[in-house]
Parts: C-alpha cells; sequence; structure tokens
C-alpha cells in the first residue's frame, strides 16, 4: 500500500493567518497518463469528508480560492491564504493512483 | 445533484456480519464506481473497497476475506457486507461516488457499534 504521511498533525492558526499542511507519499503518485493522482478533504466537525483539492493543485467546485494546493511526485502542500473560522476541522490527503485508496493520518486544524 | 445516504443496523453483535445500504438519489447509479470507507470513532479514514455499476469490484486487502460490495441497478443502490465483525470493526461506515476527480459526493454516515 502506498503510505500517505502528513505533517504537522495539529496546528493552531490565528485568522487571517496562512496555514500550511505537508503530505509525502511513499511513491510517485504521478501517472503514465500525466496526471498526479492526490487529493485533498476537509472534514469539519460532525460532517462528512467534503473534496477541496483533485490532481494536486485543482479546487473542487465551490471551494474558496484562499485554498490552493502544490506538489509533485511525492511531496505536496495545501495551504490556506487566510485562515477563516469555518476553516476549522481534519484535513486529509489522499492518493488515487494505485489500490488500495489511502489517506494520510488528518491534520487538525484549530483556531487561536 | 446527487446524493447518497446510508441506512442498516446500529449494532450487530461479535462474529455476525454487518449490512448496510447505501441509497443514490438525484442521478443513475449506471456510471461511475461506488465506494466504501470508514472511520472508527476518533481516527483517520480507511477505504473499504468499491464496485463498479457493473458489478466488478475491488477491495482493500486489509478487509477482503470479510468483504461484499455489490450494486443493485434497479433500485439506485450499493450495499456493504462486513461478515465476522469484532470491537474493531466499529466505525462511521460512509459511501461515496468514485470518481476521476476524487471522492464525491459522500453520504452523511452512519454509525456502527460492535457490541453484545
Amino acid at each position: 500500500d502506498i503510505v500517505m504521511t502528513q505533517t504537522p498533525l495539529s496546528l493552531s492558526v490565528t485568522p487571517g493567518q496562512p496555514a500550511s499542511i505537508s503530505c509525502k507519499s511513499s511513491q510517485s503518485l504521478l501517472h503514465s497518463d500525466g496526471k498526479t493522482y492526490l487529493y485533498w478533504y476537509l472534514q469539519k466537525p460532525g460532517q462528512p469528508p467534503q473534496l477541496l483539492i483533485y490532481e494536486v493543485s485543482n479546487r473542487f467546485s465551490g471551494v474558496s480560492d484562499r485554498f490552493s494546493g502544490s506538489g509533485s511526485g511525492t511531496d505536496f502542500t495545501l495551504k490556506i491564504s487566510r485562515v477563516e473560522a469555518e476553516d476549522v476541522g481534519v484535513y486529509y490527503c489522499m492518493q488515487s493512483i494505485r489500490l488500495p485508496l489511502t489517506f494520510g493520518q488528518g491534520t487538525r486544524l484549530e483556531i487561536k | 445533484q446527487v446524493q447518497l445516504q446510508e441506512s442498516g443496523p446500529g449494532l450487530v453483535k461479535p462474529s455476525e456480519t454487518l449490512s448496510l445500504t447505501c441509497t443514490v438519489s438525484g442521478g443513475s447509479i449506471s456510471s461511475y464506481y461506488w465506494s466504501w470507507i470508514r472511520q472508527p470513532p476518533g481516527k483517520g479514514l480507511e477505504w473499504i473497497g468499491y464496485s463498479y455499476y457493473s458489478g466488478s469490484t475491488h477491495y482493500n486487502p486489509s478487509l477482503k476475506s470479510r468483504v461484499t460490495i455489490s450494486i443493485d441497478t434497479s433500485k439506485n443502490q450499493f450495499s456493504l457486507k462486513l461478515s465476522s465483525v469484532t470491537a474493531a470493526d466499529t466505525a462511521v461506515y460512509y459511501c461515496a461516488r468514485t470518481v476521476q476527480l476524487g471522492l464525491d459526493p459522500w453520504g452523511q454516515g452512519t454509525l456502527v457499534t460492535v457490541s453484545s
């Protein structure tokens, strides 16, 4: 299985400040079709995960442009330009280049 | 807009079979892959497996010997069966559509507790 490792596991951010989460995969997520199958999800308290970013850097429909994804190969980053109260929750990265689909451990974001 | 809703018993006895159904509304189940994912209380996400609408399946090797996912296109539903459950199978179980863009949408999830 591809192991996804997120850091940090938790962060506390002042509203209006930026935040960054790292995700590293144990194997390259670059497919021969040229796409990189790395996704970011946010699970708000008491809710199912919701898709934020697909294929490293593409914001899903309706996702704020405060969220951006970057990276390549095995190293990826999710950035929030200005954290807002509604961003609280657990962020997960996920790979789908190889079955089984696997997730990172999650990064809990709280507001200071 | 496609919506998913899980249903099934919230309590299952050890060694018995957990059975859940996911009902798809607002769109056809015919196309796409349909996944089950679970989340033990306070823990992370584990993909259980998926089924294509045609019936072909792929399961997580960690659960493969105990899992069956099936699709009923006539009812726009897909189902999960997990046999020989133990307390370690206590979790919130989610269903989700699996697309090139990822897993979206997800159902609200249903908590299944394994206890005698």
